[in-house]
This record gives structure tokens, C-alpha cells and sequence, in this order.
């Protein structure tokens, strides 16, 4: 078990280029959850996926922004035409069971800064 | 919807000193209650966690919280803080019933002066 990891662990990209984002799971751990975080702010929902159906997504997710989870394991956040307002980290977290009582655990995040 | 307001954006500490950081959660059922801890650069660690049951609630690295429904409050303390603590502590609410998903307050920034 060697945790949640997410690459790149920092991202600096000009305005309207597309950046994507990957998140590795706790093997085994059948939900994912994408967060943003900015400066200051507790981390806010963006989207979740149980295996690889995505369950719910969050108003935040504008249709720039696009999650897949495709064999049900590692994750991917695609984020079109970025703007300056989606600077912010991002962070992943994935749990176990079906339960939502069941812990999640974070990765370290990927930080965007979009120029 | 449920909300979470953590009050302190910033609290300062002596090492060994106790800590009390305040939560208050605005839900209409009973709620599920995290407490998560950020350290700079990391991600988020649960410290500890409330259902259901005994409303004093122990968690990892010393710290304990109690659920008051009457104040519709789940504050985190320590007895004695170590340096090692400082760090940004969150505070989130899920909802019991249906989808759950946490939300979080905005968090409290702990500084420990030696």
C-alpha cells in the first residue's frame, strides 16, 4: 500500500492551454474522489466515480472540466481552455467498501497556476 | 445542504499548551463529523472521525473531539500541542442520509511557538 499518488505534483500552463491530471488510487479502492482547493479554503467537491461509473458530479465541474476512471483504477481530470480563476490545487482521495463512512485517503495534490 | 463554519482562521499556541479548535455544522439529521489535518505540501489525514455512539470521539496523534448536537458543535482538542502540530486543521460534515460528501469549513491554521 504505498498510498494515493497524483502527477504532476505541480503544473504552471498559459490560459486556454488543456491540462490533465492523473491520480493513483490505494489499490483495490473501489471510489475515487476529485477536490479543488484554493488559498485559503477547505477542499471543495468536484466529482466521484465507484469502479469506473462517475456518481456524481459537482456544479464546480463546468464542461471545461472532464473526469474519466476507464478500467475502474487510476483517474484522469482534464481541464480545457484553462482559465485564471482554476488556479488551485487539486486533490484526489480514494476509499474502499461501499459505505460512505469509510475513510477517504488524500493524495498530495497536483497545484495548477494558470498564466 | 449542510455547511461547516470553523470561526478561528488562525490560532496561536505555546508548545505544551492545550488546544481547542472550534467546529460548529449546520445539517438537519444527525451528520457524519471529520476532523482532517494538512500539513504544508501534503495531503489531507483523517485525525479522527463521529457517526454515531459515544459523542467523545478519540483520534490519531493525541487529539479527541466532541460531538455536541445541542450546540451543533464537534470541536477538536489536545492537551498538550507539540511543534509538530502546526499545521492547517479541517473540519467537514457529511450528511447522513443519501448521497454523502463531505464539506468542508474553510480550515484553522495552528501556530506553535516553542
Amino acid at each position: 500500500d504505498t498510498g494515493v499518488s497524483q502527477d504532476p505534483r505541480h503544473k504552471i500552463t498559459k490560459r486556454g492551454q488543456n491540462v490533465t491530471f492523473r491520480c493513483d488510487p490505494i489499490s483495490e479502492h473501489n471510489r475515487l474522489y476529485w477536490y479543488r482547493q484554493t488559498l485559503g479554503q477547505g477542499p471543495e467537491f468536484l466529482t466521484y466515480f465507484q469502479n469506473e461509473a462517475q456518481l456524481e458530479k459537482s456544479r464546480l465541474l463546468s464542461d471545461r472540466f472532464s473526469a474519466e476512471r476507464p478500467k475502474g483504477s487510476f483517474s484522469t481530470l482534464e481541464i480545457q481552455r484553462t482559465e485564471q480563476g482554476d488556479s488551485a490545487m487539486y486533490l484526489c482521495a480514494s476509499s474502499s467498501g461501499t459505505a460512505f463512512q469509510e475513510t477517504q485517503y488524500f493524495g498530495p495534490g497536483t497545484r495548477l497556476l494558470v498564466l | 445542504a449542510q455547511s461547516v463554519t470553523q470561526p478561528d482562521i488562525h490560532i496561536t499556541v505555546s508548545e505544551g499548551a492545550s488546544l481547542e479548535l472550534r467546529c460548529n455544522y449546520s445539517y438537519g439529521a444527525t451528520p457524519y463529523l471529520f476532523w482532517y489535518v494538512q500539513s504544508p505540501g501534503q495531503g489531507l489525514q483523517l485525525l479522527l472521525k463521529y457517526f454515531s455512539g459515544d459523542t467523545l470521539v478519540q483520534g490519531i496523534k493525541g487529539f479527541e473531539a466532541e460531538f455536541k448536537r445541542s450546540q451543533s458543535s464537534f470541536n477538536l482538542r489536545k492537551p498538550s500541542v507539540h511543534w509538530s502540530d502546526a499545521a492547517e486543521y479541517f473540519c467537514a460534515v457529511g450528511a447522513s442520509g443519501g448521497s454523502y460528501i463531505p464539506t468542508f469549513g474553510r480550515g484553522t491554521s495552528l501556530i506553535v511557538h516553542p
